[in-house]
């Protein structure tokens, strides 16, 4: 089925360092959204981006939405132990409830 | 405000066999969407309902099937059970056209 590339696989940090992941797809998308999900749960929204350009702040977390609509980026500043957890992209050609396509995800471990 | 919740937690099942699993959709939402995340992948797209009808499909084989009820809540039949269906089955429920909001899912082994 269609992924996105999702980058890097893995990442592990020491607690106070900023992270920085990326999304990039072969197709245009309308809408992006950052999810992560933790062990046992489903994936939690965490910032959705609906505007080519558009960048978007949630306390730590900044997303931005590629200008090309092809990728989007999510920064995380000041990393702290409950940051661990695997991050998605996710992208829609529309929005809304219309289906979501997602990335690999990015495992993130944060030593403190 | 009860979010999306999902049944049974696990399950295990023998090739060629038959399951459904449950997924109960957050309070006034309307549309559900079912999603399989296979160990180390992202969520893959199965099917979405809506008002009782389905409402797109992802590429799934046909003994993929589902239902959703007039309160809204759905179920995902999968019908002659192959090893590589083992993963976790997300439901994730929103009002049409609105944000979706995910259940904890249901991790299916097949034996």
């Amino acid at each position: 089925g269609q992924q996105l590339n999702q980058s890097p696989q893995s990442m592990f940090i020491q607690e106070g360092e900023d992270v920085s992941m990326n999304c990039t797809s072969s197709s245009i998308f309308n809408t992006w959204l950052w999810y992560k999900q933790e062990p046992g749960e489903g994936p939690v929204l965490l910032i959705a981006l609906y505007k080519a350009g558009e960048l978007t702040s949630n306390g730590r977390l900044t997303a931005q939405f590629g200008i090309t609509r092809k990728d989007s980026f999510l920064n995380i500043s000041a990393s702290i132990p409950s940051d661990v957890g695997i991050y998605f992209c996710a992208g829609q050609t529309q929005g809304g409830s219309e289906k979501l396509v997602f990335g690999k995800g990015t495992k993130l471990t944060v030593n403190p | 405000e009860t979010g999306v919740t999902q049944s049974p937690t696990h399950l295990i099942k023998t090739r060629g066999q038959q399951v459904t699993l449950r997924c109960s959709s957050q309070s006034g939402h309307n549309t559900v969407s079912w999603y399989q995340q296979a160990l180390g992948q992202g969520p893959q797209f199965i099917f979405q309902y809506y008002r009782e009808e389905e409402n797109g499909r992802g590429n799934f084989p046909p003994r993929f099937s589902g239902l959703q009820f007039p309160n809204y809540s759905s179920e995902l039949n999968v019908n002659a059970l192959e090893l590589d269906d083992s993963a976790l089955y997300l439901c994730a429920s929103s009002l049409a056209g609105d944000t979706q909001y995910f259940g904890p899912g249901t991790r299916l082994t097949v034996l």
